[in-house]
C-alpha cells in the first residue's frame, strides 16, 4: 500500500457542482493531516488541517476516519477559481516529515 | 514580508555541472526544507534543518548538499547533475518542527539537465 494514496482524476465538473476526493494513508501512527492547494507551475499552499471530529471553512469541509485511515476533502458550490491540484499530506510519526500524495486534479467549467 | 524566495526560476544544465539552488525567508522560521516535484508526482524530501547549523536527510538526498549559516538561508547544492535530478524545486519553512503546522512554500525552480 502507497504511503498516501489519491485518484488523481481529472475530475471535470461544472461550476455550482459539489465534489468530494478520498484519501487513503497507510501509516497508522499518523498524527496530522492536511490539504493543500496546487496551481498549475505554482507552489503548494495550505487548504486546510484535517481534525479528528471534522472541521469546515466555508465551501470546504475535511473529513478524517482515523480507523479506515482515510480522509476527506468536500468542496461545495464549486468556482472557476477552484480548479487547482488537491495535495493529500500526512505526517509519518510524530515529529517526521510530511508525506504528500500525488495529487487529484479538478478541473471547474463554466 | 517576501516570504519564501527562491532563484532562480529556471535553469538549464549539462550533465555533470554543478549549482546552487537559493532560498531564503524573512519569517524567522526556524525550520526549512527541500523538496523535489517529479511531473505527475508527489513532492519528495530532500534535505531539512531545524536551525542555523543544524541539516538533516530526507527521503531523497543523494546527489545534493544543504548548509544552513543563518536562520534566513538554506541554499541546495547540486554537485555532478545527472538528467534524473530533473525536476522541479521547492524550498519551504515552517514555525513549528516538520509536521505540525503550516509549511510556507516558495515559487519552485524548474532545473532541467540534458
Amino acid at each position: 500500500r502507497k504511503e498516501v494514496e489519491q485518484d488523481p482524476g481529472p475530475f471535470n465538473v461544472p461550476e455550482g457542482a459539489t465534489v468530494a476526493f478520498n484519501c487513503t494513508y497507510s501509516n497508522s501512527a499518523s498524527q496530522s493531516f492536511f490539504w493543500y492547494r496546487q496551481d498549475c507551475r505554482k507552489e503548494p499552499k495550505l487548504l486546510m488541517s484535517v481534525y479528528s471530529s471534522g472541521n469546515e471553512d466555508g465551501r470546504f469541509t475535511a473529513q478524517l476516519n482515523r480507523a479506515s485511515q482515510y480522509i476527506s476533502l468536500l468542496i461545495r458550490d464549486s468556482k472557476l477559481s477552484d480548479s487547482a491540484t488537491y495535495l493529500c499530506v500526512v505526517n509519518g510519526q510524530a515529529g517526521t516529515a510530511l508525506i504528500f500524495g500525488k495529487g487529484t486534479t479538478l478541473s471547474v467549467s463554466s | 514580508n517576501a516570504g519564501v524566495t527562491q532563484t532562480p526560476k529556471f535553469r538549464i544544465l549539462k550533465i555533470g555541472q554543478s549549482m546552487t539552488l537559493q532560498c531564503a525567508q524573512d519569517m524567522n522560521h526556524n525550520y526549512m526544507y527541500w523538496y523535489r516535484q517529479d511531473p505527475g508526482m508527489g513532492l519528495k524530501l530532500i534535505y531539512y534543518s531545524v536551525g542555523a547549523g543544524i541539516t538533516d536527510k530526507g527521503e531523497v538526498p543523494n546527489g545534493y548538499n544543504v548548509s544552513r549559516s543563518t536562520t534566513e538561508d538554506f541554499p541546495l547544492r547540486l554537485e555532478l547533475a545527472a538528467p534524473s535530478q530533473t525536476s522541479v524545486y521547492f524550498c519551504a519553512s515552517s514555525y513549528y518542527p516538520l509536521s505540525y503546522n503550516e509549511q510556507f512554500f516558495g515559487p519552485g525552480t524548474r532545473l532541467t539537465v540534458l
